[in-house]
């Protein structure tokens, strides 16, 4: 049984440009979230998709945008990089919606790098 | 807004000695509390959870946490240090109130020392 995967493992771009990140949740769940780790901190959460909806936002700006298709697979898509988007951007998928009690299971991530 | 502080960034311990790491959150509901363990290059792993029931929870490779409410703490500990236990390690929770994103601590790295 395939965990979560991401994809891809590392990637480099300039300020300015766009980036999109992928995910592909546990087999048999439904709900993925993401987050943000800058090097050095702990993980903050961006948002949570459910149902091809975004159902919970973090303190992100609107620059980073998301989309869930309906095989439950996710996409980060993040606009005019800066510098300070440089960090390790991690999936996690839950099954039923994401329930409190449901254990999130995570990714191996996407380190970013904004030059 | 919910928040979780972990006292040191960093701990060494020699190998075969008691793991300690702390956790505070504060909170005036209990949350949901987690630990989760951060190996080079690599995502987070679950250690142990607390939901409800038992405030004291064991969790793989020999780690337990217990709940302390009047403390509002949620420490981590292994009596015995082993080298593979050299990683960075998360404690989170999560609030029904708040939705379903977990909210993580700033982390602890910890060294073994042979």
């Amino acid at each position: 049984d395939a965990g979560v995967t991401q994809s891809p493992t590392h990637l480099i771009k300039t300020r300015g440009q766009q980036v999109t990140l992928r995910c592909s949740p546990k087999s048999g769940h439904d709900t993925v979230s993401w987050y943000q780790q800058a090097l050095g901190q702990g993980p903050q959460f961006i948002f949570q998709y459910y149902e091809e909806e975004e159902r919970q936002r973090g303190n992100f700006p609107d620059r980073f945008s998301g989309h869930q298709f309906p095989n439950y697979s996710s996409e980060l898509n993040v606009n005019a990089l800066l510098l300070g988007d440089s960090a390790l951007y991690l999936c996690a998928s839950s099954p039923r919606g994401g329930g409190a009690s449901y254990e999130q299971f995570f990714g191996p991530g996407t380190r970013l790098t904004v030059l | 807004a919910q928040s979780v502080t972990q006292l040191g960034s960093h701990v060494s311990v020699s190998e075969g000695a008691l793991v300690l790491l702390r956790c505070n959150y504060s909170s005036s509901v209990p949350p949901y509390l987690f630990w989760y363990v951060q190996y080079p290059n690599q995502g987070l792993q679950l250690l142990l959870k607390y939901t409800t029931g038992a405030t004291l929870v064991k969790g793989i490779n020999g780690f337990e946490a217990e709940f302390k409410k009047s403390e509002t703490s949620f420490h981590l500990t292994k009596p015995s240090a082993h080298m593979s236990d050299a990683a960075e390690y998360f404690c989170a929770v999560r609030h029904l109130a708040a939705g379903n994103k977990l909210t993580f601590g700033g982390g602890t790295r910890v060294l073994v020392k042979p």
